[in-house]
């Protein structure tokens, strides 16, 4: 099976605008969750979607959103970027949504802003 | 709340020697408990899990991880260590019916050939 694939790998925003990435999950997993990893506050959790529903959310401002399609791809949203928004945003997939499985993660996209 | 600590920054070992890296979690009832490793740019890689059962899990790439509740440590270890292992490493711990996984800081490995 294919990996958990993430597009773009790297980005360049300037403060202000608005970015969208995107997470295609492991052929058949029904959860999708994004964290934020930066050297400062390391890895935290962002939010998690299964069967197009937000199922658990961290704490982060309401410019980060996220959304999962029908086909359980995920995208996520941060609006009015701050340079604090560079990092390297993971997503991860699990199946089934139980807890007992592990997720697989993708190769992450880098956000840069400036 | 649940979490997990990694009191050491960085783990030196020799290549062909065994590896520790060490974890402890705080968890209100039964922990579910993960290691991953990241490879320069690159996401975390799943090595193993441990849910219930036997306290000692194997995993991927020779790593194995032993669970001890009046610890609550969760060590990786790995009886050989390989150049190729030197990488970050993360313990988590999920939190009871929740998706969401806490991470602990990170301890960078270092195999010196």
């Amino acid at each position: 099976k294919a990996g958990v694939t993430q597009t773009p790998r790297y980005l360049i925003k300037t403060r202000g605008q608005q970015v969208t990435l995107s997470c295609s999950p492991i052929s058949g997993h029904r959860s999708v969750s994004w964290y934020q990893q930066t050297p400062g506050q390391g890895l935290q959790f962002l939010f998690e979607y299964f069967s197009e529903t937000q199922r658990n959310k961290g704490n982060f401002p309401g410019r980060f959103s996220g959304r999962q399609f029908s086909n359980s791809r995920s995208e996520m949203n941060v609006s009015t970027l701050e340079l604090g928004d560079s990092a390297l945003y993971l997503c991860a997939s699990s199946s089934e949504g139980g807890f007992s499985y592990e997720q697989y993660f993708g190769p992450g996209t880098r956000l840069t802003v400036t | 709340a649940q979490s997990v600590a990694q009191p050491e920054d960085q783990v030196n070992v020799a290549e062909g020697n065994p590896l520790t890296v060490k974890c402890t979690y705080s968890v209100s009832g039964n922990p579910y408990l993960f290691w991953y490793v990241q490879y320069p740019n690159r996401g975390l890689q799943f090595l193993l899990k441990y849910i219930t059962g036997d306290n000692l899990v194997k995993g991927s790439y020779g790593f194995e991880a032993e669970f001890n509740k009046s610890q609550t440590s969760f060590h990786l270890k790995k009886p050989s260590a390989l150049v190729s292992d030197s990488a970050l490493y993360f313990c988590a711990v999920r939190e009871k019916s929740f998706q969401k996984l806490v991470f602990g800081t990170g301890t960078r490995l270092l195999v010196s050939p």
